[in-house]
């Protein structure tokens, strides 16, 4: 079985603050994929990123990156110098890989930030 | 870019009362799926569906149906609203042809049962 583990219910910093978000997954597949999802107020789930098991590189992205370690499975997201829009729950996600095209997401039970301006 | 509509924002019905919600996807992707959202317990899966009349069973897909007969539209079905069905509902689509594709949400349907 699939488990994702977000063990910070809530964060607040103050803007322009670093701030990191952890994920810890469990999984028997060997590959898989790993996302992250923003929900600002609106309600909408935003796609941020996604990883394969294979790619072990750390992602950047504008002010976000991405530390994905295989050997401690867990795959954080770091939110350099935060701004009030950052303000979100944010999930993390697992799917194995599927050759049907059909996988299932299993999320984490998300993280709301809360950036103080 | 993706356009997943959910029918409704917010709608409040009463205990028993069968409900539905609909979910159109602009796409033509041929995964849909349903979630329900509740605080401290993430998203969880109730039903999704790879094709035109196909549907499976997700985590918690009790108390539920869903009805896909036309690619774009996947419709949640509560048969007899209870009030712990009192919850967020987000649907959500996926390309299958490229497989391992990002899901893409609707706004969701703040669902009150009284």
């Amino acid at each position: 079985a699939q488990k994702v583990t977000q063990a910070q219910t809530e964060i607040s910093v103050v803007e322009k603050e670093d701030v990191t978000l952890d994920c810890v997954y469990e999984t028997r597949d060997t590959t898989y994929y790993l996302f992250w999802y923003k929900q600002p107020p609106s309600g909408e789930l935003v796609f941020l990123i996604r990883r394969n098991s294979f790619d072990e590189q750390n992602e950047i992205s504008g002010r976000y990156s991405w530390n994905f370690q295989k050997s401690t499975s867990s795959f954080n997201f770091t939110i350099t110098a935060s701004q009030v829009v950052d303000s979100a729950v944010y999930f993390c996600a697992l799917s194995a890989i599927s050759n049907f095209g059909n996988e299932k997401l299993t999320f984490g039970t998300g993280t709301r930030l809360t950036i103080i301006p | 870019d993706v356009k997943v509509t959910q029918s409704s924002r917010y709608l409040v019905k009463r205990t028993g009362e069968k409900v539905f919600l609909e979910c159109v996807q602009d796409m033509d992707h041929e995964n849909m799926f349903w979630y329900r959202q509740d605080p401290g317990l993430g998203l969880r899966l109730i039903y999704f569906s790879y094709d035109v009349k196909m549907k499976e069973k997700g985590d918690i897909p009790e108390g539920y149906s869903v009805s896909r007969e036309k690619k774009e539209r996947f419709s949640l079905i509560l048969e007899s609203a209870s009030t712990n069905q009192t919850s967020m509902y987000l649907c959500a689509s996926s390309d299958r042809e490229e497989g391992n594709q990002p899901q893409h949400f609707g706004d969701g349907t703040r669902l009150s049962i009284l």
